[in-house]
């Protein structure tokens, strides 16, 4: 069975700090996506990484895949309130169902 | 290009009835999945479809059903609801061109309360 995990669980900080959430697995992933969700909705894809190495950035956020393409890990630079939300990775493999880490729920103040 | 749509958005029944929740997914997009997702248990897998069959099923009771359309539409169904069933229930549609399925996009959920 493949699982992933992520920590920290739960983060607050206050607006205009970095963090770093991570994403981990024993089992080797083609893809990883980053999701946002907030309270009630669906999750909202951020960035799916496909090469190990792999570094992509979407404005404040970086998003890293382990070289091994097991792990991954998103920084956030400057936090700002609406950054809150629950983060979740989410790894696939051709042809099974997407396997979705627990969240880190960040909460970040103003 | 209209994204994943969910209906109805929010449902409450009684413990014993049945249930019937619509997805339509992005236009083009052939796979669909089913989540469930509690704040104790997070995001669970149901099930997936592809041209009309299920591809991947998760580990639930065999009261969760689904079926997809010609159309790609998906719908699943829950009968003999019981408490525990009161979730977020949450649809992604995916591209799954030549057989790699890369990315999900997510519908904005069924809100089930179940009394």
């Amino acid at each position: 069975t493949q699982l992933l995990e992520q920590s920290p669980q739960f983060l607050s900080i206050q607006e205009g700090e970095n963090l770093t959430v991570y994403c981990n697995s024993s089992s080797v992933f083609s893809s990883l996506q980053w999701y946002r969700q907030e309270p009630g909705e669906g999750p909202v894809l951020l960035v799916t990484v496909v090469t190990g190495g792999e570094v992509k950035k979407l404005k404040r956020l970086t998003f890293q895949f382990g070289d091994a393409r097991k792990d991954s890990s998103l920084h956030i630079t400057a936090a700002q309130p609406g950054d809150t939300g629950l983060y979740l990775c989410a790894g696939a493999n051709y042809g099974q169902n997407f396997v979705f880490g627990p969240g880190t729920r960040l909460s970040v103040l103003p | 290009k209209a994204g994943v749509t969910q209906t109805p958005r929010y449902l409450i029944k009684t413990r014993g009835q049945q249930v019937t929740l619509s997805c339509s997914p992005i236009s083009g997009h052939r796979s669909v999945s089913w989540y469930q997702q509690t704040p104790g248990q997070g995001l669970q897998f149901l099930f997936e479809y592809f041209s009309e069959t299920q591809r991947n099923k998760g580990n639930f009771p065999g009261r969760f059903s689904g079926r997809q359309f010609s159309n790609s539409r998906s719908e699943m169904n829950v009968s003999t609801l019981e408490l525990g069933d009161s979730a977020l229930y949450l649809c992604a549609s995916s591209l799954d061109a030549a057989g790699k399925s890369y990315e999900q996009y997510f519908g904005p959920g069924t809100r089930l309360t179940v009394t």
